[in-house]
């Protein structure tokens, strides 16, 4: 158990809709970074959050955005919804930005 | 452009038989690899981190080592319970509290008694 939480685990929803997906960091972790992995592309940096503040940009398409809270939790917006937008979503924290990141168990997105 | 190549993409192994799976890397300014181990529908688990040429660790039958150009994760008399997938992950040096890394896309390897 890495101490990273994530909810929903499966998460099955219709092209078009909006869903969020919630982060809870290790405790004492500033940063959280959000990684999607497809079986094609392997896992892709999306964006990264370091206390309260956007701190780096990856591959992340305009219909997604993120926000990390007071708290430091984490949350992963992603609307408009595709087929494609399919693939496991990982949340990861680390105590700053230059040490080891430990990953969450994941949200497995299904879009019908 | 900032780039992980692992090789081989899938490794199978009898029970014992040792092997090597090799990351190799081009990126300005490494400021970190990482190994991590993954099983399906789970999330990666952190194994290493190497920061300069030369470096070692090793966990059990585990052994990363660090050149300059490439790194390898050698297992030795590998067990069934070994199979997962393996990531390799780079960090470069951003400076500030920028961390994101840039992964390859894994070997899986097998393990059959």
């Amino acid at each position: 158990d890495s101490g990273v939480t994530q909810t929903p685990k499966h998460l099955i929803t219709a092209t078009g809709q909006r869903v969020t997906l919630r982060c809870s960091p290790r405790s004492g972790d500033l940063s959280v970074y959000w990684y999607q992995q497809s079986l094609d592309q392997g896992l892709q940096f999306l964006i990264q959050y370091y206390n309260g503040e956007e701190r780096a940009k990856g591959n992340i398409l305009e219909r997604f955005s993120a926000q990390q809270f007071p708290d430091l939790h984490s949350e992963l917006n992603l609307s408009s919804l595709e087929l494609g937008d399919s693939a496991l979503y990982f949340c990861a924290s680390s105590l700053q930005g230059q040490e080891t990141q430990y990953f969450g168990p994941g949200t497995r997105l299904l879009v019908l | 452009e900032d780039q992980v190549t692992q090789s081989p993409e899938a490794l199978r192994l009898q029970e014992g038989e040792s092997s090597s799976l090799n990351c190799s890397y081009t990126v300005s300014g490494l400021r970190g690899l990482f190994w991590y181990r993954q099983d399906p529908g789970k999330g990666p688990e952190f194994l290493f981190t190497l920061y300069s040429a030369g470096e070692e660790k090793e966990k059990e039958r585990l052994k990363a080592t660090l050149t300059k150009k490439e790194s390898f994760l050698h297992i030795t008399a590998p067990k069934p319970e070994d199979s997962a997938t393996y990531l390799c992950a780079v960090r470069k040096n951003y400076g500030g509290s920028q961390g994101n890394l840039i992964f390859g896309k894994g070997t899986k390897l097998s393990v059959k008694p």
